[in-house]
């Protein structure tokens, strides 16, 4: 089974500071890497996903996150972050079935 | 175009009683699945549909509960009778196509088993 750790459960952080929220995963085979985020009140939303090629994705809100295979991490970041930006971030991994497996949770805070 | 939705958005329960879920896909998607998150701890997936067939059900905790997906639209999940670690926020999501595809979530039913 996947194993997905991410590893600051709580980052407050000021507006305009950048941001990164680490995320590790366990596996020996091919994976798909996504990041999820959820506002408050609201579902889980695809923020970004890499599934093959460029070893950086992008999102449309400015938020970026880089596969790296060796370290088996998927780390967000965010160079300048808005308040609007305060949620909670899940990454999470599927290896050879549908199912995803997700980290316990990123909460971010953003303070003016 | 709708999203993913869930009813309720909240339930309160005693122990021992039975509660049902209900989840209604987008249009089209012929992949449903459930998620579970049980506070402080991580969303864990417990199973996915394609179209009305069960196509994994391994993370389901027991046979307390049950999934049906009928005529390969909306799903239920029941659980009876409800256990007090059954409480959490009971997440739905729905997919078309490859395993690559992106899962779109509703916004999640939270339970409350006192």
């Amino acid at each position: 089974a996947q194993s997905v750790t991410q590893l600051d459960s709580q980052v407050p952080v000021f507006e305009e500071a950048p941001v990164e929220l680490r995320c590790n995963y366990s596996s020996s085979v091919s994976v798909y890497l996504f990041w999820y985020v959820q506002y408050p009140n609201q579902g889980l939303q695809l923020l970004l996903k890499y599934l093959s090629g460029s070893t950086l994705v992008e999102s449309i809100n400015g938020f970026e996150a880089e596969f790296n295979k060796s370290q088996t991490s998927f780390h967000l970041r965010k160079p300048s972050v808005h308040i609007s930006d305060t949620a909670e971030y899940f990454c999470a991994v599927s290896d050879r079935d549908y199912k995803l497996s997700f980290g316990a949770g990123t909460t971010v805070t953003v303070r003016a | 175009e709708a999203g993913v939705t869930q009813f309720p958005s909240h339930s309160v329960i005693e122990k021992g009683q039975t509660v049902t879920l209900r989840c209604d896909p987008i249009s089209g998607h012929d992949n449903l699945y459930w998620y579970r998150r049980v506070m402080g701890k991580e969303i864990k997936f417990l199973l996915h549909f394609v179209k009305e067939s069960k196509q994994d059900e391994s993370g389901m905790p027991n046979n307390r509960f049950l999934a049906e997906r009928t005529g390969g639209t909306y799903s239920t999940l029941k659980v009876q009778p409800a256990e007090l670690e059954d409480s959490g926020v009971y997440f739905c999501a729905s997919s078309q196509g490859i395993r690559s595809a992106e899962q779109f979530f509703g916004p999640g039913t939270r339970l409350t088993v006192l």
